[in-house]
Formats: structure tokens, C-alpha cells, sequence
């Protein structure tokens, strides 16, 4: 069974302060992380993508991925209370197998 | 920016009863999918769907369910005899394939109520 894991939170941060959310996979043939930001009641918006090990920066988003520990991360420099929200860490095998996993999401709280 | 479109953005229906939700994925995307989210929980994949056939479906996606895509935009997800427990949110979505890697993009979704 191909699992991703995350804290469910709430992670409250404060405005201003880098929010780190962490997600583990469990099927080593992963090859492809995603972050997606889900407002309550609404689909889930595609924040970054990842591919390679190391860091990858898109403004404000920094995701970071190990392969040989299953691990990614998404860090929010300078957060915003518009960033409150429910962050999905979502994973595929992208073979044959070209459906997305994802976990149960990490609820963001940022407090103003 | 190019968007997958759903409607209806809300479907109420009575248990037994067929519904059918519609989605038109981005226009030069290839690769199509269903998920579902029941509320609380996390997002799930029911289908993925290429080249006017199934590629894969998950355990979720039993006789009661179909897809379609009957012409060059629309692409639909019909639940022939609905139940209670089909109740969630039904997020359609794309990616354009021609490079790998890319990432699916996601429809608004239906709100699927079952009475």
C-alpha cells in the first residue's frame, strides 16, 4: 500500500515567519512531489513541484526533497494570513502507475 | 490561464439515481483523471483516463461507475445507482503530457450531495 504521510496540525506561525510543513512517502519508485494549498471547500491548487533531490525555490515556496530518506518539505518564508490553509503533499510513481497519492494535509493556521 | 471547468458546481441526488458530472479539461491536455474527496478525508483517486481509454482505476471505481469523453472536450464521470456513502467533493483534472513530469491541474469540483 503507497502511503504519504503529514502531520494533520493545526501548525499555527506566526505573520511574518517561515511556516515548514513535512510529509514522508513510503514507495521508494516515487518520482515526482507535489505541494497543493487546499482552501476549505475548494480544489487543490498546485504550489510546487519537485523532481530531483535538493531545493527548489518559487518565491516565497521552497520545497525540499530527499529520496534516500522519503522525505519532502515546503517552507513559506514571510507568511501571510492569506496562506491559512490546508497543504497536500501528493506523490506519483509516474510509470504506469500515473495516479497521484495524496496525504491527508497539514491545516496551516497563520496568526496575524 | 487555461482552467478544467465542472459543472455542476453543486449536484443534489436521490439515492438509487444516476448522475452523471461533467468536466472540460484544458484544451491540448492529454491525460485526464477523477478523484474524489469525502469530507474530512483525503483526496482520492478513482480513474485516469488516455488516448479514449482507461489507463488505471483504483478500487473505488466498481461497475457502478463509468467514464466518457464523447467529443473533443467534454469528459464525464456517471455513477449509475448512487448511495450514501458517494457522497464528497468529485475534482476533475489534466495534465497536457507531451513532457514527463508535469503535474495535473485541478477543476473546481462538483459537491455531490446523495439524499
Amino acid at each position: 500500500q503507497k502511503e504519504v504521510e503529514q502531520n494533520s496540525g493545526p501548525l499555527s506561525v506566526p505573520e511574518g515567519a517561515i511556516a515548514s510543513l513535512n510529509c514522508t512517502y513510503s514507495d521508494r519508485g516515487s518520482q515526482s512531489f507535489f505541494w497543493y494549498r487546499q482552501y476549505s471547500g475548494k480544489s487543490p491548487e498546485l504550489i510546487m513541484s519537485i523532481y530531483s533531490n535538493g531545493d527548489k525555490e518559487d518565491g516565497r515556496f521552497t520545497a525540499q526533497l530527499n529520496k534516500a530518506s522519503q522525505y519532502v518539505s515546503l517552507l513559506i518564508r514571510d507568511s501571510q494570513p492569506s496562506d491559512s490553509a490546508t497543504y497536500l503533499c501528493a506523490v506519483n510513481l509516474m510509470n504506469r502507475d500515473d495516479k497521484i497519492i495524496f496525504g491527508k494535509g497539514t491545516r496551516l493556521h497563520i496568526l496575524p | 490561464e487555461p482552467e478544467v471547468t465542472q459543472t455542476p458546481s453543486h449536484q443534489v441526488t436521490q439515492m438509487g439515481q444516476e448522475v452523471i458530472l461533467r468536466c472540460v479539461p484544458i484544451s491540448n491536455h492529454l491525460y485526464f483523471y477523477w478523484y474524489r474527496q469525502i469530507l474530512g478525508q483525503k483526496v482520492e483517486f478513482l480513474v485516469s483516463f488516455y488516448n479514449n481509454e482507461i489507463s488505471e482505476k483504483s478500487e473505488i471505481f466498481d461497475d457502478q461507475f463509468s467514464v466518457e469523453r464523447p467529443d473533443g472536450s467534454n469528459f464525464t464521470l456517471k455513477i449509475r445507482s448512487t448511495k450514501l456513502e458517494d457522497s464528497a467533493m468529485y475534482f476533475c483534472a489534466s495534465r497536457q503530457g507531451a513532457i514527463i513530469n508535469q503535474p495535473q491541474h485541478f477543476g473546481d469540483g462538483t459537491r455531490l450531495s446523495i439524499l
